[in-house]
């Protein structure tokens, strides 16, 4: 069964750090772009991070750069986000969500992250 | 940054209506638009591709159109499952100083 599932979410203290993890399964992970997507609680998708296939290239939206890094293990089937100096406007929903030719075809149901004192 | 705008944010429609959201962009980016699906609590779902190819397993009843700056998501006959809310995505540039940015959205509401 083809399916993305995300974890490591909580809550943390503003200015805290968060790793996020997906766990990939179903279809050959190392072939495959994979991005991070967030949705803050009643608004809108926020495309957040893109890494290719072999890790070479990776790309961030403004509001996360310099704080997040994306990353992935092929071995292990697996993508990560680690989230430095997080701040309360990060809470949101976090996807996992799978490339194909630069749009995304397969969504995890998300880990919640709330930065909050 | 290439700028997504849908309309309408909200869309009262009945069930067997023909339904239009329209997005636009900021430049031209082609046919490098996407559409997804998304119901309360549940993860977003790709409907339409590069502008008009409709994803594997998606109804009929959903099609795309446009191109450059001008795009639109059409379901022919609305169905009680489609109260959702979609969103627009251009993919016609991933660099470092530049991100795929979502549409803000457009709720389906029964009417």
């Amino acid at each position: 069964q083809v399916q993305l599932v995300e974890s490591g979410g909580g809550v943390v203290q503003p200015g805290g750090s968060l790793r996020l993890s997906c766990a990939a399964s179903g279809f050959t992970f190392s072939n495959y772009g994979m991005h991070w997507v967030r949705q803050a609680p009643g608004k809108g998708l926020e495309w957040v991070a893109f890494i290719r296939y072999d890790g070479t290239n990776k790309y961030y939206a403004d509001s996360v750069k310099g704080r997040f890094t994306i990353s992935r293990d092929n071995s292990k089937n697996t993508l990560y986000l680690q989230m430095n100096s997080l701040r309360p406007e990060d809470t949101a929903l976090f996807y996992c969500a799978k490339d194909r030719d630069w749009y995304i075809d397969l969504w995890g149901r998300g880990t919640l992250v709330t930065v909050s004192s | 940054d290439i700028q997504m705008t849908q309309s309408p944010s909200t869309l009262s429609a009945s069930v067997g209506d023909r339904v239009t959201i329209t997005c636009r962009a900021s430049q031209s980016i082609s046919s490098w638009l996407a559409w997804y699906q998304q119901k309360p609590g549940k993860a977003p779902k790709l409907l339409i591709y590069k502008a008009s190819s409709l994803e594997s397993g998606v109804p009929l009843r959903f099609s795309g159109s446009g191109s450059g700056t001008e795009f639109t998501l059409t379901i022919s006959s609305l169905q009680p499952d489609d109260f959702a809310t979609y969103y627009c995505q251009q993919y016609n540039t991933y660099s470092p100083n530049s991100s795929p940015p979502f549409g803000q959205g457009t709720k389906v509401e029964i009417k």
